[in-house]
């Protein structure tokens, strides 16, 4: 079975442009998450998706990011304009929706912004 | 709401010493916990859980941990430590059903020959 994939690995754009990182979550898995990861730091979350419905996107700041859900599968995190300070590692997370069995990680996308 | 603290960032053992890495948390409801591992430019993965039931649960590469609800603690521990260990630890606390995680600070474990 595939575990979560997220692309690109690795991202290095300029400021003020923009930037989209792509996440498949595992087959079945109905709870979808974007989390930052700021070095040396533990993941913050960033939004929660059941299904296409973002359920908890408190933390998400809306004024240069936005994400989507289409369909309910794979998921779309952007950043428009990026800053300086975006520079993160942005790993995305699917569930069973329960929990109970923690949480599936990809591997993230390393953006560097110069 | 729930969070978590991580005592030490940083943690060095020698090979085949003892690992203890601590985690206390604190939560409004009966939590779930977790503890992850993250090598180097990789995503987490996950280590051992305790939702309900048994308060010491083992889960891979012989890391246990136990849930001591009167302290607040999930302490992570391993009896002999390998050099393959070394990487950054995660705990983690739920609040249940549909609750999204906590993540702590971390504890990057460094291990001596």
């Amino acid at each position: 079975e595939a575990g979560v994939v997220q692309s690109p690995r690795y991202k290095i754009i300029e400021k003020k442009q923009p930037v989209a990182f792509w996440c498949n979550p595992i087959s079945g898995h109905n709870t979808l998450y974007w989390y930052l990861q700021n070095l040396g730091q533990g993941p913050e979350l960033l939004i929660r998706y059941e299904n296409e419905e973002a359920v908890d996107d408190s933390q998400l700041p809306k004024d240069r990011f936005s994400a989507e859900r289409l369909k309910g599968v794979d998921s779309t995190l952007k950043i428009q304009p990026a800053e300086l300070g975006d520079s993160a590692v942005y790993l995305c997370a699917s569930s069973s929706g329960t929990g109970r069995d923690g949480y599936t990680f990809g591997s993230g996308t390393r953006l560097t912004v110069v | 709401a729930q969070s978590v603290t991580q005592l030490g960032s940083h943690v060095s053992v020698s090979e085949g010493a003892l690992v203890l890495l601590r985690c206390n948390y604190s939560s409004s409801v009966p939590p779930y916990l977790f503890w992850y591992v993250q090598y180097p430019n990789q995503g987490l993965q996950l280590l051992l859980k305790y939702t309900t039931g048994a308060t010491l649960v083992k889960g891979i590469n012989g890391f246990e941990a136990e849930f001591k609800k009167s302290e607040t603690s999930f302490h992570l521990t391993k009896p002999s430590a390998h050099m393959s260990d070394a990487a950054e630890y995660f705990c983690a606390v739920s609040g249940g059903y549909g609750q999204n995680f906590v993540f702590g600070p971390g504890t990057r474990l460094s291990v001596l020959p």
